[in-house]
């Protein structure tokens, strides 16, 4: 099982440029997160997901989308980067948001100029 | 609705001296609670959880917590820290929100260990 995979590692992108950060899960969990990792904010999450089909917003959700289409992948999109969404993003999986143990990827250090 | 916090950003101790990391919840109903480490440029990983079976629960790397219901307490213990245990410790609780529970993180404390 290769777990929860993240790529890029690293990304720069300029004021108003769009990417998508890729998050893929090998274990058929249904429970998905994005979260932002910022100094002394601890873990803010921005979206998730309980299945296939099914997204919501968390508690930072402006200026990001998701979609998703399969159990295994669970894409972060940014529509217009901004600096104040320099941060480290983790992607994490579950069996069960309130019970089962997250399992996070190694995470995306993004920066925007 | 459900919190964690975190009490001290920052934990410094000697090699070999007791590790306390402190957690505090607010829950209006049984919660699940969750310790987790991130080592320096990785994702978290779990220590240990609480699913009310037992109030005391060992973890990884000789870790430990007790739930404490009437402190609305789980901190976090190691007997004698060792160099490896520096890291950042999370402490998190999941939260009814939007009809499914969601994941609450700490802000979480930074554990220097001195030689």
């Amino acid at each position: 099982n290769a777990g929860v995979t993240q790529t890029p590692k690293f990304q720069v992108l300029k004021t108003g440029q769009s990417m998508t950060l890729q998050c893929a899960q090998d274990m058929n969990h249904e429970y998905m997160s994005w979260y932002r990792q910022d100094p002394g904010m601890g873990l803010r999450l921005i979206h998730y997901s309980v299945g296939a089909g099914i997204t919501d917003q968390g508690e930072v959700p402006n200026g990001y989308n998701v979609s998703r289409s399969t159990t295994e992948d669970f894409p972060l999109r940014l529509l217009s980067a901004a600096p104040s969404q320099t941060s480290v993003y983790f992607c994490a999986s579950s069996r069960d948001f309130r019970t089962d143990t997250q399992y996070f990827g190694p995470g995306t250090r993004l920066t925007v100029l | 609705a459900q919190s964690v916090t975190q009490l001290g950003s920052h934990v410094s101790v000697s090699e070999g001296a007791l590790v306390l990391l402190r957690c505090n919840y607010s829950s209006s109903v049984p919660p699940y609670l969750f310790w987790y480490v991130q080592y320096p440029n990785q994702g978290l990983q779990l220590l240990l959880k609480y699913t009310s079976a037992a109030t005391l629960v060992k973890g990884i790397n000789g870790f430990e917590a007790e739930f404490k219901k009437s402190e609305t307490s789980f901190h976090l213990t190691k007997p004698s820290a060792h160099m490896s245990d520096a890291a950042e410790y999370f402490c998190a609780v999941s939260a009814r929100g939007g009809g499914s529970y969601i994941p609450t993180f700490g802000r979480g404390t930074s554990l220097i260990v001195h030689p």
